[in-house]
């Protein structure tokens, strides 16, 4: 039972341009959500996150948007660059939980 | 960059052999948390530690036993390993609950031929 789903396993780009990456959930429970970005041969790092008491969250190019009715988010990158090329992961918890429920991850890659 | 090695960094094995990662530490944090990254499932979670000597199981802890006796290092073990335990696996780390965001380890690609 997928818990938290993204749904398009890559997205392409073009440098400049908005990347909208979307994730869904269906555990009504879950209260916080964080991204985490990947590049190839490293661990995840922490990117942006949201609690659902918001309903979007800002950081430079990086804006997560939260739907709690449709149990939806997503990530924006504006404007896209190259180095943004790698791989989302979006996340999900409860207060209390202790652990953190990933999605599959989408690749992005951005052309030049 | 949080203070986590894995080690091995990399690890061929064969069927049936047992198998030891490590994750060390420097940060004195509590939380400590095993995943493995497969292709179409994204990250999962094996095991977690929240404290010295305290683990529970995750969503994919079949095949897996984890040992926490000091703060800093966390141990992975597959018993017997198996060809699907083929995957990259990464620890983490965490201050305090799973509302804090996650440091994660460089990872160990584990190969089982």
């Amino acid at each position: 039972d997928q818990q938290v789903k993204q749904n398009s396993p890559s997205l392409s780009v073009q440098e400049g341009r908005i990347s909208i990456l979307n994730c869904d959930y269906t555990n009504s429970m879950f209260d916080y959500f964080l991204w985490y970005k990947k590049y190839p041969a490293e661990g995840p790092t922490f990117l942006i996150s949201i609690s659902s008491i918001k309903d979007k969250n800002e950081d430079g190019r990086f804006t997560v948007f939260l739907n709690k009715s449709a149990k939806h988010l997503s990530l924006h990158i504006v404007p896209s660059q190259p180095g943004d090329s790698a791989v989302y992961f979006c996340a999900a918890t409860f207060q209390g939980a202790q652990k953190l429920v990933f999605g599959q991850g989408t690749r992005l890659t951005i052309n030049p | 960059d949080a203070g986590i090695t894995q080690s091995p960094r990399h690890k061929v094995t064969e069927t049936g052999t047992p198998v030891t990662l490590r994750c060390h530490q420097t940060e004195n944090h509590r939380y400590m948390y095993w995943y493995r990254q497969d292709p179409g499932h994204g990250l999962r979670l094996i095991h977690y530690s929240y404290g010295v000597k305290d683990t529970d199981k995750g969503e994919v802890s079949d095949g897996y036993s984890v040992s926490r006796s000091k703060t800093e290092d966390f141990l992975l073990t597959l018993e017997s390993a198996t060809s699907s335990q083929t995957s990259v696996y990464f620890c983490a780390i965490s201050e305090s609950t799973a509302n804090e965001k996650l440091f994660f380890g460089s990872g160990t690609q584990l190969s089982v031929l």
